[in-house]
């Protein structure tokens, strides 16, 4: 079955390190999302890519990093600059058909904490 | 800018009908939806409306759009415990340089109880 692949489930970073959270799909979709979910937050946009090897900030990039090399991929580094990273982050994925905007397809999440 | 609201929590007897309540501000919002999350999972598309709809059906689910006070509701009918979830209201319009980017609320988690 098509969908969204997210690992691992869960991360530990120790302070001053660098951590790369995967996100792979199937769907042949051109658009990816990262976003950062925090206890009774919504969903704020980390970074999204419309296309390969070209990629847009979201409302808080800063601290964070992102490569689109394959229409499949997408991962999300975390870095050392990002003070404060423990969250639930969630990857989505979506598509244009007929020039509509299809609705986003997430995976199951990423949970990052602090050592 | 863009803003979603939505209440925090909804408590429901099981059986009975469950209604999550969204506000938002964007006038040129062309899509609406609503996503369910479960604990530790990611968000799963329930449904959504386009802007120039008033009424979507599927099931047991309803969504009401009421364009002019920039309200949207989501009605749950015979509401079971499986329902128990987060729901996130998100609209979506082509303000990033042509992508539809959803703004989400911030969920309201719904409690349904024997």
């Amino acid at each position: 079955d098509g969908g969204i692949t997210q690992s691992p489930k869960y991360l530990f970073r120790k302070e001053g390190q660098n951590v790369t959270l995967s996100c792979e799909q199937n769907l042949n979709h051109d658009a990816m999302y990262w976003y950062r979910q925090d206890p009774g937050q919504g969903l704020r946009l980390i970074y999204y890519s419309q296309i390969v090897n070209d990629f847009q900030k979201g409302d808080i990039a800063e601290g964070y990093s992102v490569s689109r090399e394959k229409k499949e991929s997408f991962p999300l580094t975390v870095t050392s600059a990002q003070k404060n990273p423990t969250a639930f982050y969630l990857c989505a994925s979506s598509s244009t058909r007929d020039r509509v905007e299809q609705p986003q397809h997430f995976g199951d999440g990423t949970r990052l904490s602090i050592l | 800018g863009e803003d979603v609201e939505q209440s925090l929590f909804l408590s429901v007897r099981e059986g009975d009908s469950s209604v999550i309540n969204c506000t938002y501000t964007d006038s040129s919002s062309t899509y609406l939806y609503w996503y369910k999350q479960e604990p530790g999972a990611g968000l799963q598309l329930l449904t959504y409306i386009f802007s120039n709809m008033d009424m979507k059906q599927d099931q047991r689910l309803t969504v009401l759009l009421n364009k002019k006070d920039k309200h949207l509701s989501l009605r749950i009918a015979d509401t079971q415990t499986g329902d128990s979830a987060i729901y996130f209201c998100a609209e979506s319009n082509a303000g990033r340089g042509g992508s539809y980017i959803p703004t989400f609320g911030r969920g309201t988690s719904l409690i349904v109880h024997p």
